[in-house]
């Protein structure tokens, strides 16, 4: 069964960096196209980003352009979110998610979430 | 670009309908065919319901559905039951390669 495991959270203060892990099973990764999206507590859905299967291309929202890079290694079955110069509006569960057809926004699987807090 | 607009929340009773709209612009809704519904009950996390405006995924009961008309698309439930309360949002592909959602639906069953 496809399974997603987001790992790397936590408390760091502001304008430290994180890197967050999502390691995949039950299906083959290096065929899908990867996303990241994030919930800030109580709020809505956030897209963050975006790699795709072979790790050519990423895009990005535009509220982290420049301070989140998102990578790949399909021979660990693992995608990385880099986030840097963290902000207080850091602060949410990070999700990472399976595409099931870009760019139809269609994420057919998603992991529990790792919580990133920003605080000082 | 901003959130898509859904309203705060919505109600229904046992076995009623219940539709929710997700309203963007020509440049997001109305421009591709590219619209996604997620349910998301508490602490858990996102299910995709609907996905290309009308496309339900395996395992997703009939009586979820959606359509779009110009701007606005809209995620009806049919037949409401308890389980179906939850928080429901729309996503649309906003070109240049991009994505964004809407700002939730809070769903509840009476």
């Amino acid at each position: 069964q496809v399974q997603l495991v987001e790992s790397g959270g936590g408390v760091v203060q502001p304008g430290r960096s994180l890197r967050l892990s999502c390691a995949a099973s039950g299906f083959t990764f290096r065929s899908y196209g990867m996303h990241w999206v994030r919930q800030a507590p109580g709020k809505g859905l956030e897209w963050v980003g975006v790699i795709w299967y072979d790790g050519s291309n990423q895009h990005y929202a535009e509220s982290v352009e420049g301070r989140f890079t998102i990578s790949r290694d399909n021979s660990k079955n693992t995608v990385y979110l880099q986030v840097n110069s963290l902000r207080a509006e850091d602060t949410a569960m990070y999700y990472c998610a399976r595409d099931r057809g870009w760019p139809s926004g269609h994420f057919d699987y998603w992991g529990q979430g790792t919580l990133v807090t920003v605080s000082s | 670009q901003s959130a898509l607009t859904q309203p705060p929340s919505a109600s229904g009773s046992p076995g009623q309908s219940v539709t929710i709209s997700c309203t963007g612009t020509s440049s997001d809704v109305g421009g591709y065919n590219y619209v996604s519904w997620y349910q998301q009950h508490p602490g858990k996390a996102p299910k995709v319901m609907i996905y290309e405006v009308t496309k339900r995924p395996s395992g997703v009961p009939d009586r979820f559905s959606g359509s779009k008309s110009g701007n606005t698309a809209s995620l009806t439930v049919s037949g409401l039951q308890a389980e179906d309360e939850a928080d429901y949002y729309c996503s649309s592909y906003v070109g240049n390669n991009r994505i964004i959602f809407g700002g939730g639906t809070k769903l509840t069953v009476l």
